[in-house]
């Protein structure tokens, strides 16, 4: 059965470093989002990508982020100079259309910023 | 804007006994529901959705939830749990209006005990 995968799983940085987090969505998928969930916390939005680019993003989704389809089948976040409060787990996911269309989830990477 | 309350944070319950996961939603447009599960170390799976028309939504894994639009409620229930369902369970909305975006719950923690 067809997956969203992400790497790495586990993430450690130096605050002000640039991260970079990796998923390949599900191969005849068309739509690409981002989700975060800081321990404890909702898991929430960050931005959805279509047709390469940008169509939602949420007020967490600051200059500090971006994202990129740089091949056909990766699709990144980067956050550029990361801070304390980006630790958390990110969560990817892809579907084939919009509307009612199931949104299908990788395993999540761990960011933690030292 | 969508809000997402699940008001139990942990449910223990013991195997074979039925379970009952609250989700309440606030919303001023009409709305797409969904429950998802996170088994450890995993990323989040669809259980089930409401989309339209019956509100009793059968599920995977022998789970059902009900949709009472005068409540704005979606509580996901399972008659007889095993050892295996416990995990951590997501609700979630998305409006009809526009958008992909989908907005979570807090998530509730099921323990299955023997």
């Amino acid at each position: 059965e067809p997956e969203v995968t992400q790497t790495p799983s586990h993430q450690v940085t130096q605050m002000g470093q640039e991260v970079i987090l990796r998923c390949v969505p599900i191969s005849n998928h068309l739509y690409f989002y981002w989700y975060r969930q800081i321990l404890g916390q909702k898991v929430e939005f960050l931005v959805s990508f279509y047709n390469n680019e940008i169509s939602e993003k949420s007020e967490i989704f600051d200059d500090q982020f971006s994202v990129e389809r740089p091949d056909g089948s990766n699709f990144t976040l980067k956050i550029r100079s990361t801070k304390l409060e980006d630790s958390a787990m990110y969560f990817c996911a892809s579907s084939m259309r919009t509307g009612n269309n199931e949104q299908f989830f990788g395993p999540g990477t761990r960011l933690t910023v030292l | 804007a969508q809000s997402v309350t699940q008001l139990d944070s942990q449910v223990p319950v013991f195997e074979e006994a039925p379970v009952e996961l609250r989700c309440n939603y606030s919303s001023s447009v009409s709305v797409y529901l969904f429950w998802y599960v996170q088994y450890p170390n995993q990323g989040l799976q669809l259980l089930l959705k409401y989309l339209s028309g019956s509100t009793l939504v059968k599920g995977i894994n022998g789970f059902e939830a009900e949709f009472n639009k005068s409540q704005t409620s979606f509580h996901l229930r399972k008659p007889s749990v095993h050892i295996s369902d416990t995990a951590e369970y997501f609700c979630a909305v998305r409006t009809k209006a526009a958008g992909n975006k989908l907005t979570f719950g807090g998530g509730t923690r099921v323990l299955v005990k023997p």
